[in-house]
C-alpha cells in the first residue's frame, strides 16, 4: 500500500505569496496523483488530476508538477479564498490513498 | 448539472449498522464508478473504497473490509455505502464521489454525519 506524505503540515503566508505544497510516495505507483481543496465545513473540490492537468473550472495560478515519488501543487499567487486544506490522493492497484493535508493559513 | 445527494444525518448506537444513499443527478450513472470517502472531525480524508455502477465491481479499503457493503440501484442512480458493527470511532462525515478513475474524484456529495453514541 502507497503511503503519501504531505508537507508542510502548515503553512501560513500572505495573499499575494507563492505557495509551494510537496506530495511524496513510498513508492512509485503511478502518474495518476491528484490534488484537492477543502474549506471548512465544506465537500473537497477537485483541482488537479493526472499530476499536472488543471480540473474544468480551476484557476490558471493552479499548477501542478512532478512525477515518480514526488509531486508539488504550486499557488502562483495566492488569493484570500485559497485559505484551505489541500490534500493529495494517488492510485494504484484499483486502490485510493490520501495524504494527510496541507493547511494554507493566513500569516 | 451533475450533482451527487446524500441522505441525512444519523445518529446510531455502537454495534449497529448505517446506510448511506447518494443520488446521482445530471449525468449517465453507469458512466462513472462511486467512491466513499469518510472524514472524522478534525481529521483528514479517509477513502473506504469504490463500486463500479457498470459491473458492479467492488475494492474495499483492506481497513473496512468485511465491515462494509457497497452497492448500486442503476434504476433510480442510487449508490448505498452500509457499515457494520459500529464504534464511536467511525463518527464521520461520510462522502459519496464520482469516480473519473485518473480523473480524479470530481464531483462530490454534500456529506453524511455519522453520529455513534449509546
Amino acid at each position: 500500500e502507497i503511503v503519501l506524505t504531505q508537507s508542510p503540515a502548515t503553512l501560513s503566508l500572505s495573499p499575494g505569496e507563492r505557495a509551494t505544497l510537496s506530495c511524496r510516495a513510498s513508492q512509485s505507483g503511478s502518474s495518476y496523483l491528484t490534488w484537492y481543496q477543502q474549506k471548512p465545513g465544506q465537500a473537497p473540490r477537485l483541482l488537479i488530476y493526472d499530476a499536472s492537468n488543471r480540473a474544468t473550472g480551476i484557476p490558471a495560478r493552479f499548477s501542478g508538477s512532478g512525477s515518480g515519488t514526488d509531486f508539488t501543487l504550486t499557488i502562483s499567487s495566492l488569493e484570500p479564498e485559497d485559505f484551505a486544506v489541500y490534500y493529495c490522493q494517488q492510485r494504484s492497484n484499483w486502490l485510493l490513498t490520501f495524504g494527510g493535508g496541507t493547511k494554507v493559513e493566513i500569516k | 448539472q451533475v450533482q451527487l445527494v446524500q441522505s441525512g444525518a444519523e445518529v446510531k448506537k455502537p454495534g449497529a449498522s448505517v446506510k448511506v444513499s447518494c443520488k446521482a443527478f445530471g449525468y449517465t450513472f453507469t458512466s462513472y464508478n462511486i467512491s466513499w470517502v469518510r472524514q472524522a472531525p478534525g481529521q483528514g480524508l479517509e477513502w473506504m473504497g469504490w463500486i463500479s455502477t457498470y459491473h458492479g465491481d467492488r475494492k474495499y479499503a483492506q481497513k473496512f473490509q468485511g465491515r462494509v457493503t457497497m452497492t448500486t440501484d442503476t434504476s433510480t442512480s442510487t449508490a448505498h455505502m452500509e457499515l457494520r458493527s459500529l464504534r464511536s470511532d467511525d463518527k464521520a462525515m461520510y462522502y459519496c464521489a464520482r469516480d473519473g478513475h485518473t480523473y480524479g474524484l470530481d464531483c462530490w456529495g454534500q456529506g453524511t454525519l455519522v453520529t455513534v453514541s449509546s
